[in-house]
């Protein structure tokens, strides 16, 4: 595709419901990266996929935060049992080789925890 | 010490001014760094990046680096009321052999017409 794909671009869950997020990157882009940014903060890094492969997810928050790309394109961001916290932007961003050239981000997801 | 510092503002220049903003580092071992121009509830987006000691320029952007002082800077000359925004600054640090992108808060910049 043309840009990064994210969604829903909004969402709003009750405490305790189960959410899962859409990433669609850049077709081509080898790595995919999950961003959370809190209002008035900047992006704060979650996890990192290298086609399928997860290499680094030290940055999830808890262990109701799980991410996946099975086939090496289109990944999910799930959040189980959401808290009020987890009410934040969710960034999905690609790039075609390592980070070197910076990344392409997604419009975002919006979610609110009710 | 956050391992990116930026200023958060808001920065405040009259239209056709310059418009300077600056972000520290703790990695000393970072290689590559990153501009990110944010408008209210949009995505980040990328304007500048700079790998080594010195000045990049880039139409009105003009990105400076100074890795011994592990600090990088950005200037927009002849401001316009559209570059306000958020800028990000963002640094490429080595993390368990690959490359991490971190950043900081961000500065807000307005640009007074």
């Amino acid at each position: 595709g043309a840009g990064v794909s994210q969604s829903p671009r909004y969402k709003v869950a009750k405490r305790g419901q189960d959410v899962a997020l859409r990433c669609d990157p850049i077709s081509g882009h080898v790595s995919l990266f999950w961003y959370q940014q809190a209002l008035g903060q900047g992006p704060e890094f979650l996890t990192y996929f290298q086609n399928e492969a997860q290499l680094d997810k030290s940055g999830l928050p808890s262990d109701r935060f799980f991410a996946e790309r099975p086939e090496g394109s289109v990944s999910t961001l799930k959040i189980q049992r959401t808290q009020q916290e987890d009410s934040a932007v969710y960034l999905c961003a690609s790039s075609p080789v390592g980070v070197d050239y910076g990344y392409t981000f997604g419009s975002g997801t919006r979610l609110t925890v009710v | 010490q956050k391992e990116v510092e930026q200023n958060s503002g808001p920065l405040s220049v009259p239209e056709g001014a310059i418009a300077s903003l600056n972000c520290t580092y703790s990695d000393r071992g970072s290689q590559s760094f990153f501009w990110y121009r944010q408008y209210s509830g949009k995505s980040p987006e990328l304007i500048m990046f700079i790998y080594s000691n010195g000045d990049k320029e880039d139409g009105r952007f003009t990105a400076q680096l100074n890795k011994a002082s592990q600090y990088v800077s950005l200037l927009i000359r002849d401001s316009q009321p559209s570059d306000s925004a958020t800028y990000l600054c963002a640094v490429n640090m080595n993390s368990g052999g690959y490359q991490k992108v971190t950043f900081g808060t961000g500065t807000k910049l307005q640009v007074i017409p």
